[in-house]
C-alpha cells in the first residue's frame, strides 16, 4: 500500500481482556517497528524486526507483550491481560532496509478500562 | 546511557516569526538524528535526519536543523512560521545501526498565534 496502516484505529479493552493489534507496512519493507507513545510523552521502542525475525525484543515492558511477523509483512502486537497502564497508541513503523528512518502508522488508540 | 532532550514542552510563536526548537543528545559515539512532526490523531512526519556530513538539513515544510557536536545539539529552525505548523515536534536519535529503534524526546508543542 501507499503507507503504513495499523488496525483498529481505537480498541478499547476491559482491564484483563487479550488485544491484538495490527501493522501492515508498506510493501518490500524489510524493517518493522513498534512503539509505544503514552499521552503527553514521545514514542518509545518496543521492539524491531528484519523481515521475520525479531532482532529486539528489548523495550517489550512485561511478557504480556508479544509481537509477532510470520512472514516478514504483516506484523501483530499482542497484549495479554491488559492493565490500565497499557492504555496508549501503539505506533508502527517500517522502512525499506537497515538503518533508514522507518514511515509511521497513523497509530492504535488503546484504552484499558 | 543514550538520551534525548527536548527542554521546551510548549513554545508559542506568532505567524510569520522566526522559530528554534531545541534538541539535545547524549550518546556514546556521534548518532543518527532525527525530527519528527505529529499533528493530533496522526503517526510521526519526518521532517528532516542527520546521518553523516554538512551539519546543516534541510527538509520538508521550510523546515532546517543544524548539528552542534560542540553543543550536542540538533535544533529545529524554521525562517517564518504558519498556522500550519502547529503540531508537536519530536527530536530521535539513534545509533545507526539498524537493528535499534530511536529513542525520542518527549515533544515541544508548538503554538501559532495570530
Amino acid at each position: 500500500g501507499a503507507g503504513v496502516s495499523q488496525s483498529p484505529r481505537y480498541k478499547v479493552a476491559k482491564r484483563g481482556q487479550d488485544v491484538a493489534l495490527r501493522c501492515d507496512p508498506i510493501s518490500g519493507h524489510v524493517s518493522l517497528f513498534w512503539y509505544q507513545q503514552a499521552l503527553g510523552q514521545g514514542p518509545e521502542f518496543l521492539t524491531y524486526f528484519q523481515n521475520e525475525a525479531q532482532l529486539d525484543k528489548s523495550g517489550l515492558p512485561s511478557d504480556r507483550f508479544f509481537a509477532e511477523r510470520p512472514e516478514g509483512s504483516v506484523s501483530t502486537l499482542k497484549i495479554q491481560r491488559t492493565q490500565q497502564e497499557d492504555s496508549a497508541v501503539y505506533l508502527c513503523a517500517s522502512s525499506l532496509r537497515a538503518g533508514a528512518p522507518g514511515t509511521f502508522g497513523s497509530g492504535t488508540r488503546l484504552t484499558v478500562v | 546511557a543514550q538520551s534525548v532532550t527536548q527542554p521546551d514542552i510548549h513554545i508559542t510563536v506568532s505567524e510569520g516569526a522566526s522559530l528554534e526548537l531545541r534538541c539535545n543528545y547524549s550518546y556514546g559515539a556521534t548518532p543518527y538524528l532525527f525530527w519528527y512532526v505529529q499533528s493530533p490523531g496522526q503517526g510521526l512526519q519526518l521532517l528532516l535526519k542527520y546521518f553523516s556530513g554538512d551539519t546543516l538539513v534541510q527538509g520538508i515544510k521550510g523546515f532546517e536543523a543544524e548539528f552542534k557536536r560542540s553543543q550536542s545539539s540538533f535544533n529545529l529552525r524554521k525562517p517564518s512560521v504558519h498556522w500550519s505548523d502547529a503540531a508537536e515536534y519530536f527530536c530521535a536519535g539513534g545509533s545507526g545501526g539498524g537493528a535499534d529503534g530511536l529513542t525520542f524526546g518527549k515533544g515541544t508543542h508548538l503554538i501559532i498565534q495570530p
